[in-house]
């Protein structure tokens, strides 16, 4: 089974921080994502990558920022925390799949909830 | 652009009654489609999926999900629910093409017994 880790479960940070998320995954993928969950609005996409030192912005960028320097890690970084980004944020990994490009399921790790105070 | 819509954000049953969630997409390109269920405290978890093929697809825990696409819709169904099944549930489409997955808002579903 795959295995997507996330290295804290709950995080709380005071506004203006520097905030580091860390992902482990196990399963040499080569796609790796952050989304945010908040209640109301399902998941949206931050960042993502398709390969090392590769990184792709998603629907969500501003404030944020990642870092590939391995296949297996992907960190997500909040450069100054703000009060609006508490949230649940949630790690997943995919290979590029069997056939066409997107028919591989995401695996999520079991989330960091971060408080920023 | 892709969107999705899940029409309830909540749906209550009881214990063995039937349920539906409903999930509506937008895309200008051909989709891949999935259900994804969240259990209390814990990440995603692939239910099912629709690639190709026949537009009916089943999970193994009695989840069913029929693709209709002239009603641009994915909904999901089960027959009998169980207190198990209660957990938040959430739709997404992937563009042919682009691994890129887009989510809908979530439906929380609460059974009582």
């Amino acid at each position: 089974d795959v295995k997507v880790t996330q290295s804290s479960r709950y995080l709380v940070k005071r506004t203006g921080e520097k905030v580091f998320l860390e992902c482990v995954q196990d399963m040499d993928h080569e796609n790796m994502f952050w989304y945010r969950q908040d209640p109301g609005l399902g998941l949206r996409l931050i960042y993502f990558s398709y390969d090392v030192k590769m990184k792709e912005k998603g629907d969500i960028p501003e404030g944020y920022s990642v870092s590939r320097e391995k296949k297996e890690r992907f960190s997500l970084i909040l450069e100054s925390a703000s009060t609006n980004q508490t949230s649940m944020y949630l790690c997943a990994s995919s290979s590029p799949g069997q056939g066409a490009y997107g028919d591989s399921p995401l695996h999520f790790g079991n989330g960091t909830r971060l408080t920023v105070t | 652009a892709q969107s999705v819509t899940q029409l309830d954000s909540q749906v209550p049953v009881f214990e063995e009654a039937p349920v539906e969630l409903r999930c509506n997409y937008s895309s200008s390109v051909s989709v891949y489609l999935f259900w994804y269920v969240q259990y209390p405290n814990q990440g995603l978890q692939l239910l099912l999926k629709y690639l190709s093929g026949s537009t009916l697809v089943e999970s193994i825990n009695g989840f069913e999900a029929e693709f209709n696409k002239s009603q641009t819709s994915f909904h999901l169904r089960k027959p009998s629910v169980h207190i198990s099944d209660t957990a938040e549930y959430f739709c997404a489409v992937s563009p042919w093409g682009a691994q890129k997955l887009v989510f809908g808002q979530g439906t929380r579903l609460t059974i009582n017994p």
